[in-house]
């Protein structure tokens, strides 16, 4: 298993900033992974965080909106860019290793509210 | 497309009677399936997949594909199960997990 800490837990943002989510995990991953969860709604992925290269994002996101780093094989950041009421939601950052049967441990998201 | 349906947002049982939460995709490969739950104030977490063919808590999951199916199942419902209920779906070889939309089970003393 991987424990996973996310910062910040919660904050509140106005329209037009940025805000940058981390994601501290306790072990080495293959792979990390940024969902997003509206309210009401399911999760949605973002992009997968692709260790010394850019993230690889799903259709409906991109790298200006999203941009996403990560350094090493445990740390990742999520920035949310030039923020609207539309993007206030529940952002969770995954992990799991490849061919570990698609188990995926989350952390407790990051939840943003935008005025 | 690839998606994960889950109709029921919300299943009401009383303790002891049966649980059926149901799950239904769409996938134009061998699916890989899971259930994932997430109880009050904890965070996501594996239940069960396909593959293993486990009983988890009671849980099972049998994957239908002539009803592209995999729908969670309990015979006896506890408390301790109220939760949020996500199926989900792996596209294959890529380790992405593609959700559903959540069943919130209520589970009455």
């Amino acid at each position: 298993s991987a424990v996973i800490s996310q910062k910040p837990s919660r904050d509140i943002c106005q329209r037009g900033t940025s805000l940058t989510i981390q994601c501290q995990v306790d072990s080495q991953v293959t792979m990390m992974f940024w969902y997003r969860q509206q309210p009401g709604q399911s999760l949605t992925l973002i992009a997968t965080a692709n260790q010394g290269s850019e993230a690889t994002y799903e259709s409906g996101f991109v790298i200006d909106k999203f941009p996403i780093s990560r350094p090493n094989l445990t740390f990742s950041t999520l920035t949310v860019s030039n923020m609207s009421p539309e993007d206030s939601s529940i952002y969770l950052c995954s992990v799991g290793n490849r061919g570990n049967t698609g188990e995926l441990f989350f952390g407790e998201g990051s939840r943003l509210t935008v005025l | 497309a690839q998606r994960v349906t889950q109709p029921e947002k919300l299943l009401s049982v009383f303790k002891g009677a049966p649980v059926e939460l149901k799950c239904n995709y769409s996938y134009s490969g061998s699916p890989e399936l899971f259930w994932y739950v997430q109880y009050s104030r904890q965070r996501l977490q594996l239940l069960l997949r396909h593959i293993s063919r486990e009983s988890i808590k009671g849980f099972t999951a049998d994957l239908n594909k002539g009803e592209t199916s995999f729908h969670l199942k309990k015979p006896f419902a506890q408390e301790e199960d109220s939760a949020m209920y996500y199926c989900a779906l792996m596209r294959y070889n890529t380790d992405k997990l593609i959700f559903g939309t959540g069943t919130r089970l209520q589970v009455f003393p």
